[in-house]
C-alpha cells in the first residue's frame, strides 16, 4: 500500500525558502507524477505543481516564479522549494500522487489525485 | 482559470438521509471532475474522477453525475463516517482547480 509523507519545518520567516520533502513508501516513485497542493487557513485548495518521476515539471502559472519541483528516484522522494515566501504562503502542504489519464478517441486527457499525504502546515512568520 | 462553485457550502443531514452536493465550473470540462472527501485532520481521498466513476474502495452509496459545466455528487444513504467537507475539482486543464468545498454536518 502507499503511502506519502511530507516533511520539512514548520516555521519559516518572510523572504526566505519553503523546503518539504515527500517521502514515497509501499511502492516506487517511478512511472507516476507526483504533485504538490496546498490550503491556506479557510481559503481554497490550491494546486502548487506536479513532476513526473523523469523530471518533467508543470506548476501553476500564479506561482511558476517561486517555485521548483524536484524528484530524487534514488530515494524514492521529491520535494517542493517555493522562494520569497510572505505570510500569503502559510498553508496546509500536502503531496499527492497525480493521475493522468489518456482518452484517446478525443486525443485529450485529464487529471486527478489518487493519493494524498496527511499534510503539513507551514506557517510564515518571523 | 476555469473558476469551480460547488452548493452549498453547508449542509445538516441526518443518518439515512439521500444528499446532493452541486458542482459548477466557469467554462465546458467535458468529463472531467473529481471528487473528494476531507475529514478533519486527515488528507483528502478520492471519491469519483471523470465525474461518475468511482475510485476502488469507495462504497457504492457515493455517484456522480454531470458534464459540461454542471455536476452533481449524491450520497443515497447518508451514513455516520461521511460526516465529511467535500471539494470537487476540475481535471481539463491547468492550472487544476478546487471548489471551496462542502460541509456536511449532522
Amino acid at each position: 500500500q502507499v503511502q506519502l509523507q511530507e516533511s520539512g519545518p514548520g516555521l519559516v520567516k518572510p523572504s526566505e525558502t519553503l523546503s518539504l520533502t515527500c517521502s514515497v513508501s509501499g511502492g516506487s516513485i517511478n512511472s507516476y507524477y507526483w504533485s504538490w497542493i496546498r490550503q491556506p487557513p479557510g481559503k481554497r485548495v490550491e494546486w502548487i505543481g506536479h513532476i513526473h518521476y523523469s523530471g518533467d515539471t508543470t506548476y501553476n502559472p500564479s506561482l511558476q516564479s517561486r517555485v521548483t519541483i524536484s524528484v530524487d528516484a534514488s530515494q524514492n522522494q521529491f520535494s517542493l522549494n517555493l522562494n520569497s515566501v510572505t505570510a500569503a504562503d502559510t498553508a496546509v502542504y500536502y503531496c499527492a500522487r497525480i493521475r493522468r489519464r489518456v482518452v484517446v478517441a478525443t486525443d485529450t486527457d485529464y487529471w486527478y489525485f489518487d493519493l494524498w499525504g496527511r499534510g503539513t502546515l507551514v506557517i510564515v512568520s518571523s | 482559470d476555469i473558476q469551480m462553485t460547488q452548493s452549498p457550502s453547508s449542509v445538516s443531514a441526518s443518518v439515512g438521509d439521500r444528499v446532493t452536493i452541486t458542482c459548477r465550473a466557469s467554462q465546458d470540462i467535458r468529463s472531467w471532475l473529481a471528487w473528494y472527501q476531507q475529514k478533519p485532520g486527515q488528507a483528502p481521498k478520492l471519491l469519483i474522477y471523470a465525474a461518475s466513476s468511482l475510485q476502488s474502495g469507495v462504497p457504492s452509496r457515493f455517484s456522480g453525475t454531470g458534464s459540461g459545466t454542471h455536476f452533481t455528487l449524491t450520497i443515497s444513504s447518508l451514513q455516520p463516517d461521511d460526516f465529511a467537507t467535500y471539494y470537487c475539482q476540475q481535471a481539463h486543464s491547468f492550472p487544476l482547480t478546487f471548489g471551496l468545498g462542502t460541509k456536511l454536518e449532522i
